[in-house]
């Protein structure tokens, strides 16, 4: 299977700045077919990116996707106060399809 | 709006079986557009996918699990079921059903229901 490992573990950022994520595979991942998921505290993670830099329905425009082969990034332009939340990578063009582990973006 | 709802008892004992039914509205179960699924989430806060179902009733399971696992569906009822057998505490995490793309993409997620083994 598949392993995907995200960095950094945590990052403690302000309102405004800009962030890249990293998710990288152990694997090449068939097709691109990577998604990212936001994860606010008790609740569902929600879809953000999908085939690695498709953003979902409501998605704004602020958040990016990129990547192929084994390395793929989701870029928050600026900041937002709500954006403070874990973000997941997963991957779902090999099976199992599997998750990142998480990066927590943190309040300064 | 599709709206996913889990539920089943909270607490579970060792080497007994869990079984979580997921609800869904707003949307017929009965499409060949997507699949249904159960993911997890462990304490630490790993998410696990369990396996999904298609209209048709065919079933996909991640291997980790596939001796223990059963998916099932009710489309009478607009409902799928997980059955999960012999539960150990590496079983107690947060279960979610949702709805996915046939490609695989986990489009919108029930709220969560914890689950905890215990006895």
């Amino acid at each position: 299977e598949i392993v995907l490992t995200q960095s950094p573990g945590t990052l403690s950022l302000s309102p405004g700045e800009r962030v890249t994520l990293s998710c990288r595979a152990s694997q090449r991942v068939t097709n691109s077919y990577l998604a990212w998921y936001q994860q606010k505290p008790g609740q569902a993670p929600s879809l953000l990116i999908y085939g690695a830099f498709s953003r979902a329905a409501g998605i704004p425009d602020r958040f990016s996707g990129s990547g192929s082969g084994t390395d793929f990034t989701l870029t928050i332009s600026r900041l937002e106060p709500e954006d403070f939340a874990v973000y997941y990578c997963q991957q779902y063009g090999n099976s199992p399809q599997t998750f990142g582990q998480g990066t927590k973006l943190e309040l300064k | 709006q599709v709206q996913l709802q889990e539920s089943g008892p909270g607490l579970v004992k060792p080497s007994q079986t869990l079984s979580l039914t997921c609800t869904v509205s707003g949307d017929s179960i009965n499409s060949a557009a997507y699949y249904w699924s159960w993911i997890r989430q462990h304490p630490g806060g790993g998410l696990e996918w369990i396996g999904y179902i298609y209209y048709s009733g065919s079933t996909y399971y991640n291997p980790s699990l596939k001796s223990r696992v059963t998916i099932s569906i009710d489309t009478s009822q607009n409902q799928f079921s997980l059955r999960l057998t012999s539960v150990t505490a590496a079983d107690t995490a947060i279960y979610y059903c949702a709805r996915v793309s046939v490609r695989g993409v986990f489009l919108f997620w029930g709220q969560g229901t914890r689950v905890t083994v215990s006895s």
